[in-house]
């Protein structure tokens, strides 16, 4: 029912990019991601609500892989404000009734960027 | 104030006390949610409230007892911890029940 985040953690020097994934072996209705800085709440980042979606916010995009069951949080020309713990939260397809379950988190990716 | 507010930020308490945490929402949500977060573990829900109405209680103790007054509070009533309980605890709205949560700044809690 958990989502798996891959990988556990990834250290990047400033401008490098970095792919986290985040799969779930049953149907999604939807992604959501947020980052955790050390010592505060989690902040939302984005949703994807449909297959195939790509969204971005600043130079963190999101695609949502329907099929595969599979979400992934590119960041490009990362910044040292990046660094932080990257949760992704799914939401199952109710079956037929049709809407969404419960959000459930994934253990997270933490990620650090060097100068 | 604006978003999600928790209070106190921190709290030391003893196996025996009794103590409280408060959580409000300042953006009209209808759903509130409790979490756990320990070290190098996930974020474990607790308990969620749709409209006032505990709707999820996900095998909790009963030494952790929510209260819901209105949509806008969510307490954490906390009684004979252990220090096992010692996490922060995080407190969440979301317009709906299952969207998009915003989570307040948390409660560290640690249990002598």
């Amino acid at each position: 029912q958990q989502p798996v985040q891959s990988p556990q953690a990834v250290i990047l020097r400033e401008g490098e990019d970095a792919v986290i994934n985040c799969s779930s072996s049953k149907a999604l209705y939807s992604v959501h991601w947020y980052r955790q800085k050390h010592g505060e709440a989690p902040v939302f980042l984005m949703i994807l609500l449909k297959g195939g979606e790509q969204k971005g916010h600043e130079k963190i995009s999101a695609s949502f892989n329907e099929k595969k069951q599979q979400s992934s949080l590119y960041l490009t020309a990362s910044q040292l404000s990046y660094s932080g713990t990257y949760f992704c939260g799914t939401e199952r397809q109710r079956g037929v009734q049709g809407g969404s379950e419960k959000l459930v988190f994934g253990k997270g990716t933490k990620l650090t960027v060097n100068p | 104030e604006t978003g999600v507010t928790q209070t106190p930020r921190h709290l030391v308490m003893g196996m025996t006390n009794k103590k409280s945490l408060k959580c409000e929402q300042h953006l009209g949500h209808n759903a509130m949610y409790w979490y756990k977060q320990s070290a190098k573990k996930p974020l474990e829900l607790m308990f969620v409230y749709s409209l006032e109405e505990r709707v999820e209680n996900n095998s909790v103790p009963s030494r952790f007892s929510p209260e819901c007054p209105n949509s806008s509070h969510l307490f954490l009533h906390l009684h004979t911890l252990q220090p096992e309980d010692s996490a922060l605890y995080l407190c969440a709205s979301s317009q709906l029940r299952g969207g998009t949560q915003y989570f307040g700044p948390g409660t560290r809690l640690t249990v002598l």
